[in-house]
């Protein structure tokens, strides 16, 4: 069975400092692991994803994710946040790259204050 | 860029009613799926389709039904929508293994459901 975390339901964050949302995962093998962002009353965007190399991934809007393997964790990091990056970010993880098989987390809402 | 169409985003209905909620994509991608979204229970999925006519139950299947006959559109239909699937309903699509994005998944808009 696989599982996704996200300890934290709501993360605020002045605007200009670094900002954190936190992810753990459970998984059989290998993780494929992602990272989506959902806006007010809209679908959730792709932000990026590790399959495998290196170990800090960047993708869209300034984002990056660090892959632990030692710790099961994929947090996603950005070095100084906007007030438009407020918006429910969720992790996901799959076992076989599949994406029939991907679980997602409950999701992060993330504040940033102006 | 890919596009995923949900033709309505905001649906009142009544207890007992069917409900058809339908859904496209522009990608010619494989696989298309439909989530349910709750707060806090994060994203269900309730069915997935991995080519026409082909279905494969999800997490939440009971109370729900699919159609996909065609490559692009997949239907999620509440057969007798009751007060508990009041939700955000997401489709979304992937293109199929092999391919060098098969497996990300690209979401639709979403459609507020709401059951009285």
């Amino acid at each position: 069975a696989q599982s996704v975390a996200q300890p934290e339901d709501q993360v605020n964050v002045a605007e200009g400092n670094p900002l954190t949302v936190k992810c753990t995962y459970s998984v059989s093998g290998n993780p494929y692991l992602f990272w989506y962002v959902q806006y007010p009353n809209r679908g959730l965007q792709f932000l990026l994803k590790y399959i495998t190399g290196d170990n800090l991934v960047k993708g869209s809007y300034g984002f990056e994710a660090e892959f632990n393997k030692s710790q099961t964790s994929f947090h996603l990091k950005k070095p100084s946040a906007l007030v438009s990056d407020s918006a429910l970010y969720f992790c996901a993880v799959s076992y076989s790259g599949s994406a029939r098989q991907l679980t997602f987390g409950s999701g992060t809402q993330l504040t940033v204050l102006p | 860029d890919v596009k995923v169409t949900q033709s309505s985003r905001y649906l009142v209905k009544r207890t007992g009613e069917k409900v058809f909620l339908e859904c496209v994509q522009d990608m010619d991608h494989e696989n298309m799926f439909w989530y349910r979204q709750d707060p806090g229970l994060g994203l269900r999925l309730i069915y997935f389709s991995y080519d026409v006519k082909m279905k494969e139950k999800g997490d939440i299947p009971e109370g729900y039904s699919v159609s996909r006959e065609k490559k692009e559109r997949f239907s999620l239909i509440l057969e007798s929508a009751s007060t508990n699937q009041t939700s955000m309903y997401l489709c979304a699509s992937s293109p199929g293994v092999g391919a060098v994005d098969g497996n990300t998944i690209y979401f639709g808009e979403g459609s507020w459901l709401t059951v009285v």
